[in-house]
């Protein structure tokens, strides 16, 4: 199983973009890209997940390299309510399959 | 309202009893997982099931049991054998398709304290 590492905290601004980048070194062919959101005292929710190039949805962009050996969230123009834990997790589902969370990085968004 | 359900939200235990959480979900998902999570931590996996009357262990499944009688159902139970159960207890569902990665849905989690 693939392991992540990611900064484990970061700050910004309300209005910034912020960039959170996740290394893989070892991912595997058949491996997808999914990052989660987690609030204090409530479960993680999905936010994204790719496997190459550039996936962007209604609330994040993830960009994956050729080499697949990391990839960058990207949050535009944050806000207070963005402050979280953000996870990377690398896998696939198979019969084996599970997750791994690491420790994530917690973003703190500041007025 | 389709979603995972999780009771109760606190639940106290005295040291050396046994305790049963219990998981919901009306997604119609194949896939229940449980995971722990300690202050400041990542969620680990203690047990999970693709199918009825099937599960497997996770990564830390010493000292907890669960069972799969029915889709919608995955409670776990923690027993008096698991050191150190004060946790946060987080239950989660997925489909569960071949080829790729499934989103998994979590519920709102219960935090276990032992007195």
């Amino acid at each position: 199983l693939a392991k992540t590492t990611q900064p484990i905290s970061m700050d910004s601004y309300e209005g910034q973009e912020v960039n959170i980048t996740c290394s893989h070194n070892n991912i595997a062919t058949n491996d997808y890209i999914t990052w989660y959101q987690q609030f204090p005292s409530q479960g993680p929710r999905f936010i994204i997940q790719g496997y190459k190039t550039k996936v962007t949805n209604e609330v994040a962009s993830l960009f994956i390299p050729a080499d697949r050996k990391s990839s960058t969230l990207s949050l535009p123009r944050v806000s207070l309510s963005d402050t979280a834990v953000y996870y990377c997790l690398v896998g696939r589902m198979d019969s084996s399959y599970k997750l791994i969370f690491g420790s994530g990085t917690r973003l703190l968004v500041r007025p | 309202d389709g979603g995972i359900t999780q009771s109760p939200k606190y639940l106290f235990r005295k040291e050396g009893q046994n305790v049963t959480l219990s998981c919901e979900q009306n997604l119609n998902h194949d896939a229940m997982y449980w995971y722990r999570q300690d202050p400041g931590q990542g969620l680990r996996l203690i047990y999970y099931s693709q199918i009825v009357n099937d599960f497997q262990k996770g990564d830390i499944a010493e000292g907890y049991s669960v069972s799969r009688e029915k889709k919608e159902s995955f409670p776990l139970t923690v027993t008096s054998a698991q050191k150190n159960p004060t946790a946060f207890y987080l239950c989660a569902s997925s489909i569960v398709a071949s080829g790729g990665y499934n989103e998994q849905f979590f519920g709102p989690g219960t935090r276990l304290t032992v007195l």
